[in-house]
């Protein structure tokens, strides 16, 4: 089988730069994803990692270390509008197994 | 940009019925997959078709059933309708040999209500 940890919440300063963990227990996967899910809205794709090392998207960066089982999505320049809740995901056989997700708050 | 369409958005349902959901991927796409997400949770997989055929099933209960149709939209039925059905279902949809690197398209969800 296959488990993902997350942190439930987190809490940043608007400007300032935020790190969500994620671990996992899995027999094998292609890859980790990270999606951000607004309120009621939809998931949506943040980026993917087939290898080790880092991956970078504009403000967004995401990790994979997988002798240590560990990703992780940086997110900077935090703007109100990435409140959201953030999943990493692993993909395995023909689908994506989503970890419980971590809540970001972002003060002002 | 098309966008993975869901209908309807929002249902409502007695205990004991049954309930229909529809997804029309983004043309082109060839995979689409099922996700029930409850309230506070994590979206878990159900089913999944590629070229119309099952290709992976995760969690689905028997008494739901899916297919993907010539025109590749895809319905997900639900029978005997329990409170604890009551939750988002997404669809997404990708090209099969690109889902992992450009990940999947998710429709804006049906919140189904049993009540």
């Amino acid at each position: 089988g296959q488990s993902l940890e997350q942190p439930s919440e987190v809490t940043a300063v608007e400007g300032a730069i935020v790190q969500i963990n994620c671990t996992y227990q899995t027999s094998g996967f292609y890859g980790l994803s990270w999606y951000q899910q607004h309120d009621g809205g939809a998931p949506t794709f943040l980026s993917y990692n087939a290898l080790d090392g880092l991956e970078e998207t504009g403000r967004f960066s995401s990790f994979l270390s997988r002798s240590d089982s560990y990703g992780y999505l940086l997110l900077q320049e935090l703007q109100m509008k990435d409140s959201a809740s953030y999943f990493c995901a692993l993909y395995r056989d023909d689908k994506i197994i989503f970890g419980k997700g971590t809540r970001l708050h972002i003060l002002p | 940009a098309a966008g993975v369409i869901q209908s309807p958005r929002h249902l409502i349902k007695e205990k004991r019925e049954t309930a229909t959901l529809k997804c029309y991927p983004i043309p082109r796409h060839d995979t689409v997959y099922w996700y029930q997400q409850g309230p506070g949770q994590d979206p878990q997989f159900l089913i999944s078709f590629y070229e119309k055929m099952q290709s992976d099933k995760g969690s689905i209960p028997d008494r739901f059933s899916a297919q993907q149709f010539s025109d590749y939209h895809s319905e997900l039925n639900m029978s005997s309708l329990e409170l604890g059905d009551s939750a988002l279902y997404f669809c997404a949809s990708s090209p099969r040999d690109r889902g992992r690197r450009y990940g999947y398209t998710f429709g804006s969800g049906t919140r189904l209500t049993v009540v």
